[in-house]
């Protein structure tokens, strides 16, 4: 099984700063990544897929990058809604789909 | 715009079954794969398994021998059953919609979720 590990576990930041949201594949998964939002009580996101394309919606301060083992989120400038819990999410053995264990960004 | 409620009884014993049902609104199942993920509590999310508009599955190795998942599109409804129960499958249960574009599939939509405790 392929195990995602994503840094850091917690992020403190303000309104306005940069957040960057790594995740880590123990063997490459090429650019079959995905980066989910999720808020206490509501369902989670789609922000972006195959590791780059933002999904449908999604504002344009976030971006993806990365490929084979090493994956980035990044926030560009925090707004207030954008504090919440991020995961990865691989698919290179479809249909079987592992998951980050989440980094939560919070408000510093 | 397509969306998911997860619903069913939120208490078994051990060695029961689970049985929860999602409910999809606002669009047609057709096309699609309808997937299963859970929670438990300190864990990562794991995927259970899905099924496609059609009826074809594919279920999680690690759970295949417990799980069934089934589909009925004129009630616009997916089902997960899950026999044998124990503590371990307390988790928050997701339902969600898997959509492929291109060649890619991933999970575009999801339901908010339903605890789903094992407890004498």
């Amino acid at each position: 099984e392929i195990v995602l590990t994503q840094s850091p576990a917690t992020l403190s930041l303000s309104p306005g700063e940069r957040a960057t949201l790594s995740c880590r594949a123990s063997q490459s998964v090429s650019t079959y990544l995905a980066w989910y939002q999720q808020k206490p009580g509501q369902a989670p996101r789609l922000l972006i897929y195959d590791a780059s394309n933002r999904a449908t919606g999604i504002p344009a301060r976030f971006s993806g990058s990365g490929s084979g083992t090493d994956f980035t989120l990044t926030i560009s400038s925090l707004e207030p809604e954008d504090f919440a819990l991020y995961f990865c999410q691989q698919r290179v053995n479809w249909p079987e789909l592992t998951f980050g264990g989440g980094t939560k960004v919070e408000i510093k | 715009q397509v969306q998911l409620q997860e619903s069913g009884p939120g208490l078994v014993k051990p060695s029961e079954t689970l049985s929860l049902t999602c409910t999809v609104s606002g669009g047609s199942m057709r096309g699609d794969y309808w997937s299963w993920i859970r929670q438990s509590p300190g864990k990562r999310l794991q995927w259970i398994g899905h099924i496609y508009y059609s009826g074809s599955t594919n279920y999680n190795l690690s759970l295949k021998s417990r799980v069934t998942i089934s589909i009925d599109t004129s009630k616009n409804q997916f089902s997960l059953k899950l026999t044998s129960v124990t503590a371990a499958d307390t988790a928050v249960y997701y339902c969600a919609r898997e959509s492929c574009s291109g060649g890619s599939c991933y999970l575009r939509t999801w339901g908010q979720g339903t605890l789903f405790t094992v407890s004498s």
